[in-house]
């Protein structure tokens, strides 16, 4: 398994800023994964990042508005750009680890709120 | 493309009584299916999994599921329900081969009452 931990775990933010979440993983993974939870909705694949190189991003879903980072096989960093209300959601990090074969496991999600 | 049904989004239950939580699937190929359950304020985590080979499969805290093509369905199911199950759960399908993309239900809302 894997302990994955994110940061912040919540906040308020203004609309038209920008937030980055931190996500840490206690082991190096091989891959890694950035979800939206919408409020009272299931989740959405944002996209996978990829370590060294640019991330994969699901339809409906652009580098502009959501930059990912992924410096290393433990951290990766995904940025909510220009907030707007419909931003509000909670971001979950989730990694895959070699050896369980599609098996994910989720970190606690940041809960973010846009005003 | 995949996609995953969960029809109850919310099931009431009294404590230690069973509770069958519903999940019907569609992929044109084969698929591995998945229950997390997500306790408030609280990331994902698995209960159990379906890859290949028996079709009941037995997961944590005493949930189960039995995978049906026929009917595409995946049902978790516990024989008797604790205050401590309270939790939303999410039925996930991987489709086989094609990466990890994780196709998540809407979830559906188990509340156990005294």
């Amino acid at each position: 398994s894997a302990v994955i931990s994110q940061k912040p775990s919540r906040d308020i933010c203004q609309r038209g800023t920008s937030l980055t979440i931190q996500c840490q993983v206690d082991s190096q993974v091989t891959m890694m994964f950035w979800y939206r939870q919408q409020p009272g909705q299931s989740l959405t694949l944002i996209a996978t990042a990829n370590q060294g190189s640019e991330a994969t991003y699901e339809s409906g879903f652009v580098i502009d508005k959501f930059p990912i980072s992924r410096p290393n096989l433990t951290f990766s960093t995904l940025t909510v750009s220009n907030m707007s209300p419909e931003d509000s959601s909670i971001y979950l990090c989730s990694v895959r680890t070699s050896g369980f074969y599609n098996e994910q496991f989720f970190g606690p999600g940041t809960r973010l709120t846009v005003l | 493309a995949q996609s995953v049904t969960q029809l109850d989004s919310q099931v009431p239950v009294f404590e230690e009584a069973p509770v069958e939580l519903r999940c019907n699937y569609s992929s044109s190929v084969s698929v591995y299916l998945f229950w997390y359950v997500q306790y408030p304020n609280q990331g994902l985590q698995l209960l159990l999994k379906y890859l290949s080979g028996s079709t009941l499969v037995k997961g944590i805290n005493g949930f189960e599921a039995e995978f049906n093509k026929s009917q595409t369905s995946f049902h978790l199911r516990k024989p008797s329900v604790h205050i401590s199950d309270t939790a939303e759960y999410f039925c996930a399908v991987s489709v086989r081969g094609g990466g990890n993309k994780l196709t998540f239900g809407t979830g559906t809302q188990l509340k156990v009452e005294l």
